[in-house]
């Protein structure tokens, strides 16, 4: 079963608008990190936001949100007043505990956003 | 400037030619590891260190060889490479705690014939 689950293929958003990217993740380990990484046309790839399993808080990162619903097992990245430049493949993963008691990440297939002017 | 450098960016070499891909960071991180990148899969892990001399299999370390003799370097060999071997390659480093964020290199496309 895959750990990281991204079920949207591709997104459009009109610039300006909000748009909410999907990711749900499996794990039985207590202490594990989510992240959202961003990868432009250039193909490299950009941090941008962190939650940990035991924040209580959603995390934020200027107009980047990670909407984590812990029992959901879910966090979705939600990028508010979307920009031409947000244009680019996002990637949901995971740095959980393996059974041998190393921390691997594993990340999801990614979601294309496209945002239209 | 914090940052992971991989070497080359782009390479296209044939079937059997024994390569490598350097990767180095200089900002003082135990943990290191590549990845691999194919379109609709996401980028998988190939190998892992946890520190010096210390690596380990990530999900698809076949036809992969790395080694850890440095905290800063950690290279990946490719000793016959095939072409199920063509693909974007990613370096990254992270601090020990391993809910830090990682670093990525900028990638290595590698073609082989």
């Amino acid at each position: 079963a895959q750990k990281i689950t991204q079920t949207q293929p591709g997104m459009f958003v009109q610039e300006k608008e909000a748009v909410t990217l999907d990711c749900t993740y499996d794990t039985s380990d207590q202490s594990y990190g989510l992240f959202w990484y961003k990868q432009p046309s250039s193909g490299e790839m950009i941090f941008l936001i962190y939650q940990g399993s035991y924040d209580e808080q959603n995390a934020t990162e200027g107009r980047y949100s990670l909407n984590f619903q812990k029992a959901r097992k879910s966090a979705n990245l939600v990028i508010s007043a979307s920009q031409l430049g947000d244009s680019a493949m996002y990637f949901c993963a995971m740095r959980d505990r393996t059974s041998g008691g190393s921390y691997i990440p594993t990340f999801g297939r990614g979601t294309s956003l496209i945002v239209h002017p | 400037e914090a940052q992971v450098t991989q070497n080359p960016r782009y390479l296209i070499t044939v079937t059997g030619k024994k390569l490598t891909v350097t990767c180095s960071q200089n900002m003082n991180h135990e943990y290191m590891s590549w990845y691999r990148q194919d379109p609709g899969l996401g980028l998988r892990q190939i190998y892992y260190s946890m520190n010096v001399e210390v690596t380990d299999k990530g999900d698809v370390p076949e036809g992969y060889k790395v080694s850890r003799k440095e905290k800063r370097n950690f290279p990946l060999i490719l000793e016959s490479p095939s072409p199920n071997q063509t693909s974007l390659y990613f370096c990254a480093s992270s601090p020990a705690v391993p809910t830090l964020t990682q670093y990525f290199g900028p990638g290595t496309r590698l073609t082989v014939l």
